[in-house]
């Protein structure tokens, strides 16, 4: 009964792979996001889709590719990963993007990427 | 644009102790957020304040929507090894898109 869940938790892999991170909520929210975690710990948005639109692309490599195949599921595709990729990622859900309480995000357990 | 300022960095106390840290902006926020991110895990929704003034309690965590709406403080009393974490406060970003602007994080330790 997981409400926001990712896979995999860890993830290994060679420089210049791609790989793929999967979330899917089950909250019924209208709006899912991508943050990546840095090793300072700060929290930056990646990406966001509102029913199964993008609606905030925040200055990412285009190495990086979210895809939404329903309301429910927004999935990560890295292309030819670099060192600097490793980080933490975070999928996350809101109900909807304004109104109050809307805003509020509920975030998955994280994504540990690590580019050897 | 909009930032969030959140102090102190990092805390080190006495288990029973009670805990308080904050978040300041130049900016105006309509909703704070508090999360708590324990090693391994992602960020957990501990408050949410959606009005100016409003004082909420959860357990033994309390927070406070500043009257200004440039400011919110969370506090923890008494506290237990297992607050042990990242204390984050949050605000959606003017924009309707429902990014949020993150502090920088409180890293909490307690010492039992």
């Amino acid at each position: 009964d997981t409400a926001v869940s990712q896979t995999p938790k860890y993830l290994v892999t060679q420089m210049g792979n791609d790989k793929s991170i999967k979330c899917e909520q089950n909250l019924g929210h209208d709006t899912m996001y991508w943050y990546k975690q840095d090793s300072k710990k700060f929290l930056k948005i990646m990406f966001s889709y509102n029913n199964k639109e993008l609606i905030i692309n925040e200055t990412v490599p285009n190495r990086f590719s979210p895809k939404s195949p329903d309301k429910a599921h927004l999935n990560l595709h890295i292309n030819s990963l670099e060192l600097g990729d490793s980080a933490v990622y975070f999928c996350a859900s809101s109900q909807g993007t304004s109104g109050v309480g809307e805003e509020t995000q509920y975030f998955g357990p994280g994504t540990r990427l690590l580019v050897l | 644009g909009q930032q969030l300022n959140q102090s102190p960095q990092s805390m080190f106390i006495q288990e029973g102790e009670d805990v308080s840290m904050n978040c300041t902006s130049s900016s105006i926020f309509n909703t704070w957020l508090w999360y708590k991110q324990e090693p391994g895990e992602g960020p957990v929704l501990l408050i949410a304040l959606y009005k100016a003034g409003e004082l909420t309690s959860n357990g033994r965590l309390t927070a406070q929507f500043g009257i200004t709406r440039k400011d919110s403080f969370l506090n923890i009393s008494a506290s237990i090894p297992s607050d042990v974490g990242i204390y984050f406060c949050a605000g959606p970003r003017s924009s309707n898109t429902g990014k949020l602007i993150f502090g920088q994080g409180t890293t909490l330790q307690v010492k039992p």
